[in-house]
């Protein structure tokens, strides 16, 4: 079945380090999106690809990396700069022009 | 995006008719209104969409306003898997926009 996974699950980190989420989709959609959110709050976007090897940034991109290599994969990497990287994190995927999206089941992201 | 208002929260009765409101008094004409649900610790689902005319999928309908400014989401017999947070979005149509904006949402509790 075709799908968006989100790897790992769960992910703690130590304050000060980099950490890198993992997004695949087999869904052959060309626009890909990473979402934070907080509790009790909606979805903020971080950034977010229309097609390879282009990105642009959303709302809330500070302190965020992407790479967009492969059609498949768009990697988030949470840096040090994040002042409050831990939330639950959204990965999506759509066609584009995006009519619907389709989400991943999300990393929760606890730094200590 | 146009800004969506809705309810923090409702209750329903199990295999009861729910209804889910949205106002969206900013909206443009070119802007389709969108409803996903998230229940705990998942990603956003799609539910519906629709533009001017009701709509109806195996999940839901979707019923809108005749000036377009608020919206209804059906669901016609709620059950225990349908509590789960409901997001109202509002998404201008074309090529130029990415970008879904989620509110708070309606948070459904549904009573057994």
């Amino acid at each position: 079945d075709g799908g968006i996974t989100q790897s790992p699950k769960y992910l703690f980190r130590k304050e000060g380090q980099n950490v890198t989420l993992s997004c695949e989709q087999n869904l052959n959609h060309d626009a890909m999106y990473w979402y934070r959110q907080d509790p009790g709050q909606g979805l903020r976007l971080i950034y977010y690809s229309q097609i390879v090897n282009d990105f642009q940034k959303g709302d809330i991109a500070e302190g965020y990396s992407v790479s967009r290599e492969k059609k498949e994969s768009f990697p988030l990497t949470v840096t040090s700069a994040q002042k409050n990287p831990t939330a639950f994190y959204l990965c999506a995927s759509s066609i584009s022009p995006p009519l619907g999206y389709t989400f991943g089941s999300g990393t929760r992201l606890t730094v200590v | 995006d146009a800004k969506t208002t809705q309810p923090n929260s409702m209750e329903s009765n199990e295999e009861e008719p729910v209804h889910l409101p949205c106002n969206h008094s900013t909206i443009s004409g070119t802007d389709y209104i969108h409803w996903y649900r998230q229940l705990p610790s998942q990603g956003p689902e799609y539910v519906i969409h629709g533009l001017t005319s009701n709509v109806n999928n195996r999940m839901a309908s979707l019923a809108i306003a005749e000036d377009r400014k608020s919206s209804t989401l059906i669901l016609h017999r709620a059950t225990l898997r349908d509590a789960a947070v409901y997001y109202c979005i509002l998404k201008r149509g074309g090529a130029g926009s990415y970008q879904l904006t989620f509110g708070k949402g309606t948070k459904l509790s549904v009573i057994p």
